[in-house]
């Protein structure tokens, strides 16, 4: 069974502090993808990136990188400089390969709630 | 511009009534889905449908059912709604194995039953 911890429930920065939220993954497929969504407070979840279990090379975004370590089933998701607008619930994801079929099934985090104070 | 609508926003429901959630995509996605989501649960998989009449059960199915008669619309259905459905219902659509877990989600709906 998949299984993916978030826990870190809620965190607060003051604006234009770095701040990273953890995500620890579970799963017994050798081939699986990585998610990070935002949830901003209008409820529509976005997605920010997909991650297959080949790559482990970081990535990064503007303000926003991602450290994807095999060797310790994490996926951890760094906002640099963070500002009001970063504020959101965040959540990591876990799937299965398109090969075996296991892709539609998506396995969430119970989410991070980070809120950033001007 | 991709888009997942729902129905509605905010619902409210007695106990024992039938309720429709509709979703309708207009991307023409083969996957659909449904979830639930839960203060400290996350989002959990109610349903979801891979093709026209196709649907599969996700981890929490129990008291509710789902009909994809067209591509673009996928309807999940509470036969007997009771207090303990009260949540936040999410659908989502999902192309075809190429772009793996790369969901697009509606705004939800927040149903609440009394």
């Amino acid at each position: 069974a998949q299984k993916v911890t978030q826990a870190q429930t809620e965190i607060s920065v003051v604006e234009k502090e770095d701040v990273t939220l953890d995500c620890v993954y579970e799963t017994r497929d050798t081939t699986y993808y990585l998610f990070w969504y935002k949830q901003p407070p209008s409820g529509e979840l976005v997605f920010l990136i997909r991650r297959n279990s080949f790559d482990e090379q970081n990535e990064i975004s503007g303000r926003y990188s991602w450290n994807f370590q095999k060797s310790t089933s994490s996926f951890n998701f760094t906002i640099t400089a963070s500002q009001v607008v970063d504020s959101a619930v965040y959540f990591c994801a876990l799937s299965g390969d398109a090969v075996s079929g296991g892709y539609q099934k998506v396995t969430f985090g119970t989410g991070t709630k980070l809120q950033v104070i001007p | 511009d991709v888009k997942v609508t729902q129905s509605s926003r905010y619902l409210v429901k007695r106990t024992g009534e039938k309720v429709f959630l509709e979703c309708v995509q207009d991307m023409d996605h083969e996957n659909m889905f449904w979830y639930r989501q839960d203060p400290g649960l996350g989002l959990r998989l109610i349903y979801f449908s891979y093709d026209v009449k196709m649907k599969e059960k996700g981890d929490i199915p129990e008291g509710y059912s789902v009909s994809r008669e067209k591509k673009e619309r996928f309807s999940l259905i509470l036969e007997s709604a009771s207090t303990n459905q009260t949540s936040m219902y999410l659908c989502a659509s999902l192309p075809l194995r190429d772009r793996v877990g790369e969901q697009y989600f509606g705004p939800g709906t927040r149903l609440t039953v009394t």
